[in-house]
Order: structure tokens, then C-alpha cells, then sequence
């Protein structure tokens, strides 16, 4: 079966750093999301990885390696409006979204 | 660019009555539209896949004749929930994908509908 894990809930101090880890077992792999989620909203795009290494976009950065089946997020310098889900999600070989449960972030003072 | 709206936003129905959300790209032809469910506390539930002017494929266990989809233009799809019970009460996603310089590859979301049953 195709799965997606990443952890349900991490906690970080406003300011601080925070990695949000992803793995995967996939039918294939055609590219690894990161979106954002803030409760009651719809999810918003972050980031798009099809090749190993780091995407850098401001205080987000993604990271792939697709022999590992890994990915993660990196927040830097963590704001409180950074609270929010974080989800995971990989396009298989029929390029469909497989999705994460998504990663609840909290951000505390 | 790659705007995505919902209309409604929000919807109070009663049992049994059927509900129609609408879904449209603003700036870019959407080839392909999905509308998700999404359950408190839980992750995107893909409900149906849809093509402009083909039928939509829907993911197993999704009652295809209780969540009417269609696509009949590049720009509009809509979900109908038939005959609505509380249990599918849920907050309704709907995104888009489509060419014309946007990035196969993303996704673009709407804002959701909230869906209440009574």
C-alpha cells in the first residue's frame, strides 16, 4: 500500500528552529508537496521537491532524498502565525496526491 | 495569479435536501479539479478526480450518485451532495490544476465550504 508518515503534533519556541519530518512509501514518486494548513482554512502551498536536495524559499526550506524516502520541512526563526498543520503529500506514479495526516505545529512564546 | 474561490463558504441545510458548491478557477484553465472532505482533526480525504467534460473518477468508498460532480467548463466544476444527512457534515475542498504557464505539478486550493447538516 502507498503511506505517508509524519508526526501528528511537535511543539517549538517563537524564534527557535523546527523540522518537520516526512516519509514514504509510494507507487512511484513524481514529486513531494509541503502545504500549510491554518485551522478552518483550506491548505496553501509551500514547497514542490522532484530532485534530492534543499529548496530554499525564505524562512522555508525543503529537503528531499528520494533513495530514503525522506523528506522534511525547516522553519526558521518561528513566528506565532507559523502555528498551523503542516501536510505532506507525494505524487505516485499516476500522478495522484497521496496525502500525509499533516503535522499539527504549535508555537509557543 | 492561480486563484481558486468557493462558493458558498458556508451552508446550513436540513436533512434530506441536497447542496450544491461551486468551484471555479479565476485566472487559469483547470483541466482537472478534486474535491475533498476533511473531517475535524484529520488530514484531505480525495473524494473525485474531474476532467473538463469527462465523468469524474471517484476514490473508493465515495458514493458517486449521493456526490454528484461536474465539470463542465475549464474554469467551473461543482459537487452536489444529495439528499444530506449529518453525517456529511464536513468541510468541503475543492482545487485545481491546469496548463497555460501554471505548473502541472501544483495544486491550487479553494478557501473550502463548511458544510452543517441538522
Amino acid at each position: 500500500g502507498q503511506n505517508i508518515d509524519q508526526p501528528t503534533e511537535m511543539t517549538a519556541t517563537e524564534g527557535a528552529i523546527v523540522q518537520i519530518n516526512c516519509t514514504y512509501q509510494t507507487s512511484g514518486f513524481n514529486g513531494l508537496f509541503w502545504y500549510q494548513q491554518h485551522a478552518g482554512e483550506a491548505p496553501t502551498f509551500l514547497s514542490y521537491n522532484v530532485l534530492d536536495g534543499l529548496e530554499e524559499k525564505g524562512r522555508f526550506s525543503s529537503f528531499l532524498s528520494r533513495s530514503k524516502g525522506y523528506s522534511y520541512l525547516l522553519l526558521k526563526e518561528l513566528q506565532m502565525k507559523d502555528s498551523a498543520s503542516y501536510l505532506c503529500a507525494v505524487k505516485d506514479s499516476n500522478y495522484q496526491l497521496i496525502w500525509g495526516a499533516g503535522t499539527k505545529l504549535i508555537i509557543k512564546p | 495569479g492561480a486563484v481558486v474561490s468557493q462558493h458558498p463558504s458556508r451552508v446550513i441545510c436540513k436533512s434530506g435536501t441536497s447542496v450544491k458548491i461551486e468551484c471555479r478557477s479565476l485566472d487559469f484553465q483547470a483541466t482537472t479539479m478534486f474535491w475533498y472532505r476533511q473531517f475535524p482533526k484529520q488530514s484531505l480525504m480525495l473524494m473525485a478526480t474531474s476532467n473538463e467534460g469527462s465523468k469524474a473518477t471517484y476514490e473508493q468508498g465515495v458514493e458517486k450518485d449521493k456526490f454528484l460532480i461536474n465539470h463542465a467548463s475549464l474554469t467551473l466544476s461543482t459537487l452536489t451532495v444529495t439528499s444530506a444527512h449529518p453525517e456529511d457534515s464536513s468541510f468541503y475542498i475543492c482545487s485545481a490544476s491546469g496548463a497555460s504557464g501554471i505548473s502541472y505539478n501544483e495544486q491550487f486550493f479553494g478557501p473550502g465550504t463548511r458544510l452543517t447538516v441538522l
